[in-house]
């Protein structure tokens, strides 16, 4: 099946600094969404973008579709504590119903 | 809104029992989906539901049954539990206009089958 190549698979920073993953596919996708789950609870929708080349944020978070629909990336500015969770990029075809998730970075933020 | 409830939280089962993972969500969204999480994995797609009465295979469905009897429901059914089904269980929904692939998550269900 269809996979998503999502890395680092791990960080661990100083409160304060910037932090960038991604997500690559040989696949091409027409939506990239962007997911934040803490411990013991469920994925939360961080950044949704529907458009190649689109370049959205949503606070410190920054996220981009990238130009040929197989990437795309998500940095977080000026970390803080509360960033700590597992980032999750999923890849949807539009109308297929189906979403297809990378593995994760967790990331771990030292005050 | 209450947004995606599922019920219970955990569960232990012993092989061979049967148990139903509640879903409900409130926002009069029309797609639901069903998802398995194991340790160190994404999300992986068990069923999803188009509409009230139309249900569909996900990636892996085996072991498992769905119905969709209610816009809000979307109950999933484990009729022999086997130490593989062991998993944190997600229930998802989209809400028209924006399409299938903006999803929203319950907290989740952790099952244990022992």
């Amino acid at each position: 099946g269809q996979q998503l190549n999502q890395s680092p698979q791990s960080m661990f920073i100083q409160e304060g600094e910037d932090v960038s993953m991604n997500c690559t596919s040989s696949s091409i996708f027409n939506t990239w969404l962007w997911y934040k789950q803490d411990p013991g609870e469920g994925p939360v929708l961080l950044i949704a973008l529907y458009k190649a080349g689109e370049l959205t944020s949503n606070g410190r978070l920054t996220a981009q579709f990238g130009i040929t629909r197989k990437d795309s990336f998500l940095n977080i500015s000026a970390s803080i504590p509360s960033d700590v969770g597992i980032y999750f990029c999923a890849g949807g075809q539009g109308g297929s119903e189906k979403l297809v998730f990378g593995k994760g970075t967790k990331l771990t933020v030292n005050p | 809104n209450a947004g995606v409830t599922q019920t219970p939280k955990f569960r232990i089962l012993k092989i061979g029992q049967s148990m139903t993972l509640q879903c409900t969500q409130d926002m009069n969204h029309n797609y639901m989906y069903w998802y398995r999480q194991d340790p160190g994995m994404g999300l992986k797609l068990i069923y999803y539901s188009v509409g009230a009465g139309i249900t569909d295979k996900g990636e892996v469905p085996n072991g498992y049954n769905v119905s969709r009897s209610t816009t809000e429901d979307f109950p999933l059914r484990l009729e022999l539990a086997a130490p593989s089904q062991t998993s944190v269980y997600f229930c998802a929904s989209s809400p028209p206009g924006l399409g299938p692939d903006t999803q929203y998550f319950g907290p989740g269900t952790r099952l244990t089958v022992l």
